[in-house]
């Protein structure tokens, strides 16, 4: 099974200021990697596919990077309807397709 | 529009039994596989079984596997989750998630379920 770790648990990010999470893969998952952000109340709502492909209708704002186990979601200028969980999946070896264990975007 | 919506789900006894569905909508249900996601309290989010396309495929999580039967009918456009000798740490809200499929195979999750609350305790 590829465990894949967020990092960190919680970051707190001023309005307009960039956020960066990292997600790390325990092997090679090439490029098969998606970001979802997840509300409270909510179905969580994909953002990224194939580590850096914006899903229909997702903001400029948010960019994805990164190869093989390191990898980054980047919010370049936070608004506070961005206060969410982001969970990093791995779809390059199942089964299981694995999630991290998420990053909680707080505003400052 | 594309949609799948929910149904079942609630508070049940620790050893119960609880049946999950999940109708969809808006495109051609028999071209994707079909998934159960959950989010146990406080935790991440954790894939506990897929279906294939015809049935022929279905595969859970080690956390579930031989309480939880994952089916489909694709007649109606459906897919549920069959939950016997339920245990506490099953409590989660439960997804149906359809894949994307883009090189036909099991990949990213673009279409969720509203999520169903699933509670088991005495």
């Amino acid at each position: 099974e590829i465990v894949m770790t967020q990092s960190p648990a919680t970051l707190s990010v001023s309005p307009g200021e960039r956020a960066t999470l990292s997600c790390r893969a325990s092997q090679s998952i090439s490029s098969n990697l998606a970001w979802y952000q997840h509300k409270p109340g909510q179905a969580p709502r994909l953002l990224i596919y194939g580590t850096s492909t914006r899903a229909t209708g997702i903001p400029a704002r948010f960019s994805g990077s990164g190869s093989g186990t390191e990898f980054t979601l980047t919010i370049s200028s936070l608004q506070s309807e961005d206060l969410a969980v982001y969970y990093c999946q791995q779809y390059n070896s199942w089964p299981p397709l694995t999630f991290g264990g998420g990053t909680k975007v707080e505003i400052k | 529009q594309v949609q799948l919506v929910q149904s079942g789900g609630g508070l049940v006894k620790p050893g119960g039994s609880l049946r999950l569905s999940c109708a969809a909508s808006g495109f051609t249900f028999t071209d994707y596989y079909m998934t159960w996601i959950r989010q146990a309290p406080g935790k991440g989010l954790e894939c506990i079984s897929y279906i294939s396309r015809g049935s022929n495929t279905k595969d859970y999580a080690d956390s579930v596997r031989g309480r939880f039967t994952i089916s489909r009918d694709n007649r109606k456009n459906s897919v549920s989750l069959q939950m016997d000798s339920l245990r506490a740490d099953d409590t989660a809200v439960y997804y149906c998630a359809r894949p994307r499929m883009v090189d036909g195979t099991l990949d990213f999750f673009d279409i969720w379920g509203q999520g169903t609350l699933v509670t088991v305790s005495s």
